[in-house]
């Protein structure tokens, strides 16, 4: 079974910059989870969709940030503009999404984001 | 809120010796604690989770984790510790009810295993 993809694994923008980042998960999941890991910390949630649609995105910066999942597959999140602040890997995760919070979550790569 | 803490930032062993991973954990209920490891440069990997059930869960490269709830304690354990152990470890909890299943995670112990 194919794990998470991510591209691009690395991103070096200027500040004001934008940049997006792609996801694909595991075949048939249906939850999609896009975290961001500052150095020294753990993930934290940014957005969370289920199929297509949003279920949790209260802790994503609405003024530069948005993510989409088009045909509940594939999602990008972008970046626009960038600040300094926003350095850090970006995770994406996906899981089965069954109606229960025992689903495990499985992790891409990350894309590692340098803003200068 | 549900959260967890790991008191260590560092956790140094020698190789062949036992080795445990601390997390406690607050959350209002019967909580659901997993732990994933992290390797440079590569995203988290699952190792185990506690559910329900036997308070001793083994998971995935020797490694198993014991729920306690009277410590509010589910603390990462492998019996011999391997080199290639070295990497970050993080505890997550989920909540267990409500429609978002996001994992909240402690800030990281590293653990480093010297031969």
């Amino acid at each position: 079974e194919a794990g998470v993809a991510q591209s691009p694994r690395y991103k070096i923008i200027e500040k004001r910059q934008s940049v997006a980042f792609w996801c694909n998960p595991i075949s048939g999941h249906a939850t999609l989870y896009w975290y961001q890991q500052i150095l020294g910390q753990g993930p934290k949630l940014l957005i969370q969709f289920q199929n297509n649609g949003v279920v949790d995105d209260s802790q994503l910066p609405k003024d530069r940030f948005s993510a989409e999942r088009l045909k509940g597959v594939d999602s990008t999140l972008k970046i626009q503009p960038a600040k300094l602040e926003d350095s850090a890997v970006y995770l994406c995760a996906s899981s089965r999404g069954e109606a229960t919070s025992t689903d495990t979550q499985y992790f891409g790569p990350g894309t590692r984001l340098t803003v200068l | 809120a549900q959260s967890v803490a790991q008191p260590e930032d560092q956790v140094n062993v020698a190789e062949g010796n036992p080795l445990t991973v601390k997390c406690t954990y607050s959350v209002s209920g019967n909580p659901y604690l997993f732990w994933y490891v992290q390797y440079p440069n590569r995203g988290l990997q699952f190792l185990l989770k506690y559910i329900t059930g036997d308070n001793l869960v083994k998971g995935s490269y020797g490694f198993e984790a014991e729920f306690n709830k009277s410590q509010t304690s589910f603390h990462l354990k492998k019996p011999s510790a391997l080199v290639s152990d070295s990497a970050l470890y993080f505890c997550a909890v989920r909540p267990i009810s409500g429609s978002g299943y996001a994992l909240n995670f402690g800030k990281g112990t590293s653990l480093l295993v010297t031969p």
